[in-house]
């Protein structure tokens, strides 16, 4: 069955450092999203993305992030200057004309120190 | 968003049927009831969806109360890999509509 990647697993940074997120959405599917979820917490909406640009975004979603599809195939989610409350497990996900339901990717955990 | 309510947690023996009640009174017309699944560790996985009728397919079944305020997921022979939080979504049917997540039920499954 066709997956969502996302890589790495899990990364750790400096606070302040820049980190970028990668994913690989099913290669068919034309929306993509990021979703967070702080540990403990609910799994949270942050962007959606369509046809190369932003759709929808939360307030969380504010100007140190961004999304971008540098290709036809990675999307990936860029955090300019990490927070500590950035620490979190980030789960991209694609959805696909004619289907009902998003596919998640398996996240990635960020721990900022 | 259409406000939900699940409990917190529910418990449920192996090989059993577990009943997971969502209820979503304030729920627009037009909204489906989507479930989704969290497994330990991973991102969450698509269950079922449905409008007004019961439906079934090979994970669950989905129980849809006359007034669609209310809907009941079903597993019917529950195992131990279906120990997960799920969560009940109302949605509209746009294809660009985001899922917003509450806390879902915590689900455990006892061998």
């Amino acid at each position: 069955e066709p997956e969502v990647t996302q890589t790495p697993s899990h990364q750790v940074t400096q606070m302040g450092q820049e980190v970028i997120l990668r994913c690989v959405p099913i290669s068919n599917h034309l929306y993509f999203y990021w979703y967070r979820q702080i540990l403990g917490q609910k799994v949270e909406f942050l962007v959606s993305f369509y046809n190369n640009e932003i759709s929808e975004k939360s307030e969380i979603f504010d100007d140190q992030f961004s999304v971008e599809r540098p290709d036809g195939s990675n999307f990936t989610l860029k955090i300019r200057s990490t927070k500590l409350e950035d620490s979190a497990m980030y789960f991209c996900a694609s959805w696909g004309q004619g289907k009902v339901d998003y596919t998640f990717g398996s996240g990635t955990r960020l721990t900022v120190v | 968003d259409a406000k939900t309510t699940q409990p917190n947690s529910m418990e449920s023996n192996e090989e059993e049927p577990v009943h997971l009640p969502c209820n979503h009174s304030t729920i627009s017309g037009t909204d489906y009831i989507h479930w989704y699944r969290q497994l330990p560790s991973q991102g969450p996985e698509y269950v079922i969806h449905g409008l007004t009728s019961n439906v079934n397919n090979r994970m669950a079944s989905l129980a849809i109360a006359e007034d669609r305020k209310s809907s009941t997921l079903i597993l019917h022979r529950a195992t131990l890999r279906d120990a997960a939080v799920y969560y009940c979504i109302p949605r509209g049917g746009g294809s660009n509509y985001k899922l917003t997540f509450g806390k879902g039920t915590l689900l455990t499954v006892n061998p």
